[in-house]
């Protein structure tokens, strides 16, 4: 899996948007991109993936750079049941990894009131 | 419903002793997965299995073992060889099908050993 850079912590506001960059410069053509979060003390839940075009679904949107060096993952109205740890990883998921990921240390997102 | 059930939630044994953390999915999932989780960082994988009667060694398998007889289960034993054992378990599984592979995961077996 490509390394991906993530900052340690971040706030956001209740009802505004919440963005969170990822940085992977030296993800390859056939990783895509996985967002995925953790609750404390719960066991990680799926958010998006892609692999070059921007996605949505009912939880959040993935914003993808061209160059597929950096995206962005897009909470379009937290609330505070979105304060949880975000993780970005990039993958081969469906090639000779099978679905193996590797978690970094992720982004603390913070949701105030 | 349909999901990974990890039991039990909680569990406390004493330094020198094996223990088998129990992971059931009703996904119909091909692939399974075990993690452990210390306090403040990312997931590590333990093990992983692709079929039945099939598994792989995962970044820290050392002091672990795992067996997977069904398709729907995959325990983790805990052997007194691992040196740190008290951590969070998760397991998880994935399905091919679609071609996504986003992995579902169980609610996890916190482990302390004294």
């Amino acid at each position: 899996d490509a390394k991906t850079t993530q900052p340690p912590s971040m706030d956001c506001a209740e009802g505004r948007a919440a963005n969170l960059p990822c940085n992977h410069s030296t993800i390859s053509g056939n990783e895509y991109v996985y967002w995925y979060r953790q609750i404390h003390s719960q066991g990680p839940q799926y958010i998006i993936h892609g692999l070059k075009n921007n996605e949505t679904n009912e939880m959040a949107s993935l914003i993808i750079t061209e160059d597929r060096k950096s995206s962005t993952l897009i909470l379009p109205h937290a609330t505070l049941r979105d304060t949880a740890v975000y993780y970005c990883i990039a993958s081969n998921a469906g090639g000779t990894s099978y679905g193996k990921l590797t978690f970094g240390q992720g982004t603390i997102l913070t949701v105030h009131p | 419903d349909g999901g990974i059930t990890q039991s039990p939630k909680y569990l406390f044994r004493k330094e020198g002793q094996n223990v088998t953390l129990s992971c059931e999915q009703n996904l119909n999932h091909d692939a399974m997965y075990w993690y452990r989780q210390d306090p403040g960082q990312g997931l590590r994988l333990i093990y992983y299995s692709q079929i039945v009667n099939d598994f792989q060694k995962g970044d820290i398998a050392e002091g672990y073992s795992v067996s997977r007889e069904k398709k729907e289960s995959f325990p983790l034993t805990v052997t007194s060889a691992q040196k740190n054992p008290t951590a969070f378990y998760l397991c998880a599984s994935t399905s091919s099908l679609g071609g996504t592979y986003e992995q579902y995961f169980g609610p996890g077996t916190r482990l302390t050993v004294t």
